[in-house]
């Protein structure tokens, strides 16, 4: 298994470019979810899906996109980027049951800057 | 969702026991104590998780009171590959952990 994979680790945009961040999971896990890191600063909540077809708001919603057509993808998009949105992106996943205990498990990340 | 507190930094030498302690006052009665480990330029990585009393793994030993209003992360004789942040979560990881706030952390640095 790959685990959660992250595409493109690194990516420069223009203010007002459209982007979409990648993320990928091979461990049939129905949650995934997108989480952006600022210098010093936790990890804050995007977006979330429950299941294909299934998406919600997190923390930071604004400025991102979000769909859910396979259990295995889970991608993040940028219609309009914005310098405050310079930022390290992990997606993550986890299955979840009263057995289980729902243990996120992350991409390596990808670094966006927009200029 | 419950809140919780943890301190910003802390420093230990190598070779001690280091104890990180988490504050989560409004702990609901379904909800799970998540302990992540994040080191720099990766992903956050799953410590230990437990409802009361103590756990441990092979990683480390995770202490929580009757009330279990706080928790304490214990790692023993620390390395300095143990230096990363370490992230207190608390919820019912039944209806998915991915939408539990992460918080600030407390960086642990390991000392030589």
């Amino acid at each position: 298994n790959a685990g959660v994979t992250q595409t493109p680790k690194f990516q420069v945009l223009k203010t007002g470019q459209s982007m979409t961040l990648q993320c990928a999971q091979d461990m049939n896990h129905e949650y995934m979810s997108w989480y952006r890191q600022d210098p010093g600063m936790g990890l804050r909540l995007i977006h979330y899906s429950v299941g294909a077809g299934i998406t919600d708001q997190g923390e930071v919603p604004n400025g991102y996109n979000v769909s859910r057509s396979t259990t295995e993808d889970f991608p993040l998009r940028l219609l309009s980027a914005a310098p405050s949105q310079t930022s390290v992106y992990f997606c993550a996943s986890s299955r979840t049951d009263r057995e289980n205990t729902g243990e996120l498990f992350f991409g390596e990340g990808s670094r966006l800057t927009v200029l | 969702l419950a809140k919780t507190t943890q301190p910003i930094s802390m420093d230990s030498y190598e070779g001690q026991e280091v104890n990180i302690t988490c504050s989560h006052n409004n702990i609901a009665t379904n909800d799970y104590i998540t302990w992540y480990q994040q080191f720099p330029s990766q992903g956050p990585r799953f410590i230990i998780q437990g409802y009361k009393t103590k756990v441990t793994n092979e990683v480390a030993s995770l202490f929580i009171p009757a009330d279990r209003k706080s928790s304490t992360l214990s790692l023993p004789r620390v390395s300095l590959s143990d230096t990363a942040v370490y992230y207190c979560l608390v919820g019912d990881s039944s209806l998915g952990n991915n939408r539990l706030a992460f918080g600030k952390g407390n960086q642990v640095v390991v000392i030589p």
